[in-house]
């Protein structure tokens, strides 16, 4: 069965620091790949996606990026926090050019905390 | 116009009440719907997709009206553990899923 998990689950850091969230996904080939922020009290707001190793689509510009190194793998990177990156960041995957069965799955996500 | 839309609330139900929740959409081309449940502080997960003749779960009724681009989501005999926000979520086929605010349920004693 397919599996995701992403890590850390929680994390506090100082404004203008680096950030470094990474997930994988296991059970499956080729998957759609996603990173997810939700603000306290909020919707989900999809940040980036990606259908394959090395494509990254970016949904809201902002200092965050994202890369897919590896078929499975997907990180979320920032050179310097910002307060206003607190959140909830959860990955997903998805079945890539699957029909109107398609689900998409999220990992445990990661708290982020910028202080 | 947001391209879903849900049921502000919160909803705070008794135990064993009948709580349906409502789910518009905006784009008429979307051909997957599903209901996802979200605990506080965790991950949203998939509770049950949306077929166009409806389809139950147990307790949990999902209906969808493609005319009128309206889903809903009927829990009945509410249980404690039924507390959580639930969130409507449509997709066009080769486009990305399209999450709803979400609507807090909390079922009280």
């Amino acid at each position: 069965s397919q599996t995701i998990h992403q890590w850390p689950a929680t994390l506090v850091q100082p404004v203008g620091s680096p950030l470094s969230l990474e997930c994988t996904v296991e059970g499956t080939s080729n998957p759609n790949l996603y990173w997810y922020r939700q603000a306290a009290g909020r919707g989900l707001q999809l940040l980036f996606y990606s259908v394959g190793i090395g494509q990254i689509s970016s949904e809201v510009p902002q200092n965050l990026s994202a890369s897919r190194p590896q078929d499975r793998q997907f990180i979320l990177s920032s050179k310097k926090l910002l307060l206003s990156d607190s959140g909830f960041y959860l990955c997903a995957w998805s079945v890539q050019g699957g029909g109107t069965g398609n689900t998409i799955y999220f990992g445990e996500g990661s708290w982020l905390t910028v202080v | 116009r947001k391209e879903v839309e849900q049921d502000p609330g919160p909803f705070n139900v008794p135990e064993g009440a009948t709580v349906a929740f409502n789910c518009t959409y905006s784009n008429s081309a979307s051909q997957s719907f599903f209901w996802y449940r979200q605990d506080c502080r965790k991950e949203p997960k998939l509770l049950m997709s949306v077929y166009s003749s409806g389809n139950e779960d147990g307790r949990f009724t999902a209906q969808l009206n493609r005319a009128s681009q309206y889903i809903s989501l009927l829990i009945r005999d509410s249980k404690l553990s039924d507390s959580a926000t639930y969130l409507c979520v449509v997709k066009v086929y080769g486009q990305n899923f399209v999450f709803g605010p979400g609507t807090r349920l909390s079922v009280l004693p």
